[in-house]
């Protein structure tokens, strides 16, 4: 059974631009969380999805936006990039089958940016 | 609010025994999952307790006492692919999400 996978890898961008990165589940998971790393602060929970609902929201501006695909597949959007968001963005699935991220999360390699 | 903590780094020696603390104080306990991340690498899930007690799995032991907000995660018999971060979380039913601890980097000497 094929990862979680994450495009972009590595993404470079600049203040005030905006940047999608995409993530495919596992085949038959249908939740997908988004988590923001950064040195010292550990992850942060940005948003659940599941079945192409935002089921749960966690504390970032709404700079911060993601959504689901009927396949699973999610897209999280960042507009308006501060330096601030320069961090390792991942991504984890789950069957999801119950109410929250309760089942063992499945992570994907994540999308390093950098805004400069 | 919700506070997750955990010791910055430790030290062990290849061979011997660790115990990594997790400390929580948090609204709404649900479980308590306990994640291993190499560097450069994705979080892999190693394991979750919701009841008091201890589990183990291999190498691996997973300790957690809800009255004390308290776990940790013992590990045995330490090789040098344990040197990792490891990262506890807890899960809440009060708003569905898991909250994470910074994380604990170990550092194994020969």
């Amino acid at each position: 059974k094929a990862g979680v996978t994450q495009t972009p890898r590595y993404l470079i961008k600049t203040r005030g631009q905006q940047v999608t990165l995409s993530c495919s589940p596992i085949s038959g998971h249908r939740s997908v969380s988004w988590y923001q790393q950064t040195p010292g602060q550990g992850l942060q929970f940005l948003f659940e999805y599941f079945s192409e609902t935002q089921r749960n929201k966690g504390n970032f501006p709404g700079r911060f936006s993601g959504r689901q695909f009927s396949n699973s597949r999610s897209e999280m959007n960042v507009s308006t990039l501060e330096l601030g968001d320069s961090a390792l963005y991942l991504c984890a699935s789950s069957p999801g089958l119950a109410g929250g991220p309760v089942d063992e999360q499945y992570f994907g390699p994540g999308t390093r940016l950098t805004v400069t | 609010g919700q506070n997750i903590d955990q010791p910055t780094e430790m030290t062990a020696t290849e061979g011997a025994i660790v115990q990594i603390n997790c400390t929580y104080q948090t609204s709404g306990f649900n479980g308590l999952f306990w994640y291993q991340q190499h560097a450069g690498e994705a979080p892999t899930f190693l394991s979750y307790n919701v009841l008091d007690g201890l589990e183990e799995k291999g190498r691996f032991s997973s300790f957690l006492s809800r009255s004390k907000g308290y776990s940790y995660l013992l590990l045995k018999e330490l090789q040098m692919k344990d040197s990792a971060s490891y990262l506890c979380a807890v899960y809440m039913d009060s708003n569905y999400q898991l909250i994470w601890g910074a994380g604990t980097k170990l550092i194994i000497k020969p």
